[in-house]
């Protein structure tokens, strides 16, 4: 079982919609979540951190369950700017290495 | 505020050429990373180092070696170069642990041909 996993998508949804993703991780030890964004050809950029109280950041939002070993992301008011490739990377734990998930492939159309 | 800064940007290599990816981080960071990346796969982590003068295999070190140069600097060679190595390769860097951001370089894309 891979350490943290991710729906690939990808996720078609028109502008204005509200998408989700979740990620799962398999190291309950482990302490930060995080999601990037990686645009075509770019390198990964952070997007958000992700605490267990969950966080909000305009219409970005995160979550963190820790029972179930998830997070989420949800987007709302979708734009077409928003098209990219989310990842869901969680460190710590006992490790030096941040592992990232695959990533989940977003889509937005006209 | 250059952040991490790799070379080249674009490469191509024939079967068996070695060549060194370098990469440097201007933020003091004790951890440094390099991660190829091919579509469908995600990132795939090669080597990292968690402080100067250490050193870890990572998921995929077969072909590459690397030198961590000093607190600044974090090479990856490929001795001989092979088309299974064609990808897209990413240095990355964080304070530590990593339990904090990673920042990432611009990629060096790779054809071995």
């Amino acid at each position: 079982r891979k350490e943290v996993e991710q729906d690939p998508g990808p996720f078609n949804v028109p502008e204005g919609a509200t998408v989700a993703f979740n990620c799962t991780y398999s190291n309950s030890a482990s302490q930060s979540f995080f999601w990037y964004r990686q645009d075509c050809r770019k390198e990964p950029k952070l997007l958000m951190s992700v605490y267990s109280s969950g966080n909000e950041d305009g219409r970005f939002t995160a979550q963190l369950n820790r029972a179930s070993q998830y997070i989420s992301l949800l987007i709302r008011d979708s734009k077409l700017s928003d098209s990219a490739t989310y990842l869901c990377v969680v460190g710590g734990g006992g490790s030096y290495i941040p592992t990232f998930g695959r990533g989940t492939s977003l889509i937005v159309h006209p | 505020n250059a952040g991490v800064t790799q070379t080249p940007k674009f490469q191509v290599l024939k079967t068996g050429q070695s060549m060194t990816l370098q990469c440097a981080q201007d933020m003091n960071h004790n951890s440094m990373y390099w991660y190829r990346q091919d579509p469908g796969m995600g990132l795939r982590l090669i080597y990292y180092s968690a402080s100067e003068g250490t050193t870890d295999k990572g998921e995929v070190p077969n072909g590459y070696n690397v030198s961590r140069l000093n607190k600044r600097e974090f090479s990856l060679r490929l001795e001989s170069a092979a088309p299974s190595q064609t990808s897209v390769y990413f240095c990355a860097s964080s304070e530590g642990s990593g339990t904090t951001e990673a920042f990432f370089g611009q990629g060096t894309r790779l054809t071995v041909v």
